[in-house]
């Protein structure tokens, strides 16, 4: 078990680039969800797949953001025209549905910063 | 809606002294209950969870336990180490659910 691992760890952009960023689950887990955390705040919720499909999404995921997890493995989080209030930390979790105390692990994030 | 709220930070503490974070939620049904930690520099770790009324959970001398009663879930440990500095975050999630909501953190730091 290696985790959850997210790539790239940084990323600078200017503003109306697309960024992508990469999450890799814990093998074994059929659940991955996206987050994001601003300065001083705790993660907010964005989106969520169970296995391939994408079962909910946030008020917070404007249509420049979309997600995927084509093969309901690793799962890519793009954003377009990117702005400057989108600048946070993107953290990806996964999860095994099924179990009585389900919980979530989280990756080291992605920190985005547009300039 | 569910929510949760966390005392505000920084707390300052010195080595060895007494730590309590409290949280108190809103919540329908019967949340599972949890503690994340944040070290410097790095991503979000699962310190402990209860996940029904009156269970405890504890890890790394770190305590809390799921009050019904008081809708609360407060962070206690009873000699604080510099190398518990850190941002803790309480959080939420349904029984069955899908996502996980948090407080804001509560920075602390502890000083030699």
């Amino acid at each position: 078990d290696t985790g959850v691992s997210q790539d790239p760890r940084h990323k600078i952009t200017k503003r109306g680039q697309n960024v992508t960023f990469r999450c890799d689950p814990i093998s074994e887990h059929n659940r991955l969800y996206w987050y994001r955390q601003t300065l001083g705040q705790g993660p907010e919720f964005l989106t969520y797949f169970q296995n391939e499909a994408q079962l909910e999404k946030s008020r917070l995921l404007s249509d420049r953001f979309s997600a995927e997890r084509p093969k309901g493995s690793f799962s890519t989080l793009e954003i377009q025209r990117t702005e400057q209030g989108d600048s946070a930390m993107y953290l990806c979790a996964s999860s095994l549905d099924g179990q009585v105390q389900e919980t979530q692990y989280f990756g080291p994030g992605t920190r985005l910063l547009v300039l | 809606g569910n929510s949760v709220t966390q005392m505000e930070g920084p707390v300052t503490l010195s080595e060895e002294a007494f730590l309590t974070i409290n949280c108190t939620y809103t919540a329908t049904g019967y949340p599972s209950l949890f503690w994340y930690v944040q070290y410097p520099g790095e991503g979000l770790q699962l310190l402990l969870k209860a996940t029904k009324a009156d269970d405890k959970g504890s890890n790394k001398g770190f305590e809390a336990t799921y009050r019904k009663e008081t809708t609360s879930f407060h962070l206690e440990k009873g000699s604080v180490q510099v190398s518990d500095s850190a941002v803790y975050f309480c959080a939420l999630s349904r029984a069955g659910g899908f996502k996980t909501i948090f407080g804001a953190g509560t920075r602390l730091f502890v000083k030699a």
